[in-house]
C-alpha cells in the first residue's frame, strides 16, 4: 500500500514549456486535490475532484487544468509555464467521508525559468 | 471567507519542554479541525482530528483541543524531543462546502527542539 504517489520529485521548466504532473492514490479514495505550498503563503488548493468524473477550481486555478483519469489517478497540466507557478504541488486524497482525515503525497518541486 | 491563523509563527525550544501551539480561526461553524506535520521537504501527515461535537484528541505526548465558540484550538506536545522538530499545520473544514471536502490551512508554526 504506497499511500498517495506523485511524479515527477522535481522539475525545471523554461517559461512557456508545459508539463504534467502525475498523482495516484491506491486506498480507494472518492476525493483528491491539488495545492500549491509558497513560502509565506501557505497551503492553496488549486483543483480538487470530490468523485471520479467531476473537477472543480479551488482558491488558484488560473494557468491550471485538471483530469481526473479514473479513481486511482488525477493529473495537474500546466499548459504554458510562467516563473510565478515556481512552487511545490502537493497532491491530496480523502476517502469521502466528511469526517475522515487527508493524506498527502510527497510532494513535486517545481521551477520554472 | 474562513482565515486560519497560528501562533506563533516559529518557536525553538530546548529538549523536555512542554509546548503549546496555537491555531484560530474566524468562522466558528465548521465540520473540524486537523493538525498536520511537516518536514522539511516532505508532505503533510495527519496528526489529529478533531470534530465539531469534541472538545479534545490525544495521540501519545500529543493533545489537541477544540474551543469553537472562540474559533480557537491548541496543540499540545509534551516532553518535547529533537525528532518533533518539524512544522506543524492545522486545517479547518468549515460548513457550507456541501459534500466536498474543502478545508483551509494555517501558514505553520516551525518548531525547533534542540537537544
Amino acid at each position: 500500500n504506497a499511500g498517495v504517489t506523485q511524479t515527477p520529485k522535481f522539475q525545471v521548466l523554461k517559461t512557456g514549456q508545459s508539463m504534467t504532473l502525475q498523482c495516484a492514490q491506491d486506498m480507494n479514495h472518492n476525493s483528491m486535490y491539488w495545492y500549491r505550498q509558497d513560502p509565506g503563503m501557505g497551503l492553496r488548493l488549486i483543483y480538487y475532484s470530490a468523485s471520479e468524473g467531476t473537477t472543480d477550481k479551488g482558491e488558484v486555478p488560473n494557468g491550471y487544468n485538471v483530469s481526473r483519469l479514473n479513481k486511482r489517478e488525477f493529473s495537474l497540466r500546466l499548459e504554458s509555464a510562467a516563473p510565478s507557478q515556481t512552487s511545490v504541488y502537493f497532491c491530496a486524497s480523502i476517502p469521502g467521508s466528511m469526517k475522515e482525515t487527508q493524506y498527502f503525497g510527497p510532494g513535486t518541486r517545481l521551477l520554472v525559468l | 471567507k474562513q482565515e486560519v491563523t497560528q501562533i506563533p509563527a516559529a518557536l525553538s525550544v530546548p529538549e523536555g519542554e512542554n509546548l503549546v501551539l496555537n491555531c484560530s480561526f474566524t468562522d466558528s461553524a465548521i465540520y473540524n479541525l486537523q493538525w498536520f506535520r511537516q518536514d522539511p521537504g516532505k508532505g503533510l501527515t495527519s496528526l489529529l482530528l478533531i470534530q465539531s461535537s469534541q472538545r479534545e484528541q490525544t495521540s501519545g505526548r500529543l493533545n489537541a483541543s477544540l474551543d469553537k465558540s472562540s474559533g480557537r484550538s491548541t496543540l499540545y506536545i509534551a516532553a518535547s524531543q529533537p525528532g518533533d522538530s518539524a512544522t506543524y499545520l492545522c486545517a479547518v473544514r468549515p460548513f457550507g462546502s456541501g459534500g466536498s471536502y474543502i478545508p483551509t490551512f494555517g501558514r505553520g508554526t516551525s518548531l525547533i527542539v534542540h537537544p
